[in-house]
């Protein structure tokens, strides 16, 4: 079976710095997506970025890219120029390529935003 | 397009009794997965129903059960519910012909008493 494992349960960021979010996962498969999704207060869950295992090239999407490293089954978001409403949990997921929509969630990480 | 809409958005119940939630998915979208989410537990996957049908099931008693209609909106239900099942129920809608694309609905909070 799939693990995801978010290995930092709170982080903090100042205003337009940059933090980056870690996520280890666990798999024999290849063929498989990795996700990351944003859920602030009001808990709908909103996709960040996604990755397919089978570009080498990191996803980036406006200030949030990632460093996926496939061989060391890692996958961290990056969010440069953190404003306020960045502040949200973040789930890393996985999602098998064989097996329709079922995602594997981490644990989560909370981010605060300190003006 | 309107978004995934899930009714109710809350729901308070007692013990035993039983409690069916609704998720209106994106149209055009054939696939509607569930999931819970608990402090305890996080995020969970219930079950996946496309074209009416259950495609993959997580692991969770039998007391949840689901289904799909042919306009692909769908429900799912628990029977005699636990203090336990108290949660944020999410679900989620996708293109089956797009695996990247997997949208959420606002989630209906339910409480057990």
């Amino acid at each position: 079976a799939q693990t995801v494992t978010q290995s930092q349960p709170e982080m903090s960021v100042q205003e337009a710095e940059t933090v980056t979010l870690s996520c280890t996962y666990d798999t024999s498969e290849s063929d498989y997506y990795l996700f990351w999704y944003k859920q602030p207060p009001s808990r709908q869950m909103i996709l960040v970025i996604r990755q397919e295992a089978y570009k080498q090239q990191n996803a980036t999407e406006n200030r949030f890219s990632v460093n996926f490293q496939k061989a060391a089954k890692s996958f961290s978001l990056k969010i440069s120029d953190s404003q306020l409403g960045d502040a949200a949990m973040y789930f890393c997921a996985y999602r098998s390529g064989t097996s329709g929509s079922r995602l594997t969630f981490g644990e989560g990480t909370q981010l605060t935003v300190n003006p | 397009k309107a978004g995934v809409t899930q009714t109710p958005r809350y729901l308070i119940k007692t013990r035993g009794q039983q409690v069916t939630l609704s998720c209106s998915p994106i149209s055009g979208h054939r696939s509607v997965s569930w999931y819970q989410q608990t402090p305890g537990q996080g995020l969970q996957f219930l079950f996946e129903y496309f074209s009416e049908t259950q495609r993959n099931k997580g692991n969770f008693p039998g007391r949840f059960s689901g289904r799909q209609f042919s306009n692909s909106r769908s429900e799912m239900n628990v029977s005699t519910l636990e203090l336990g099942d108290s949660a944020l129920y999410l679900c989620a809608s996708m293109d089956g012909l797009n695996y990247n694309e997997q949208f959420f609905g606002p989630g209906t909070r339910l409480t057990v008493l």
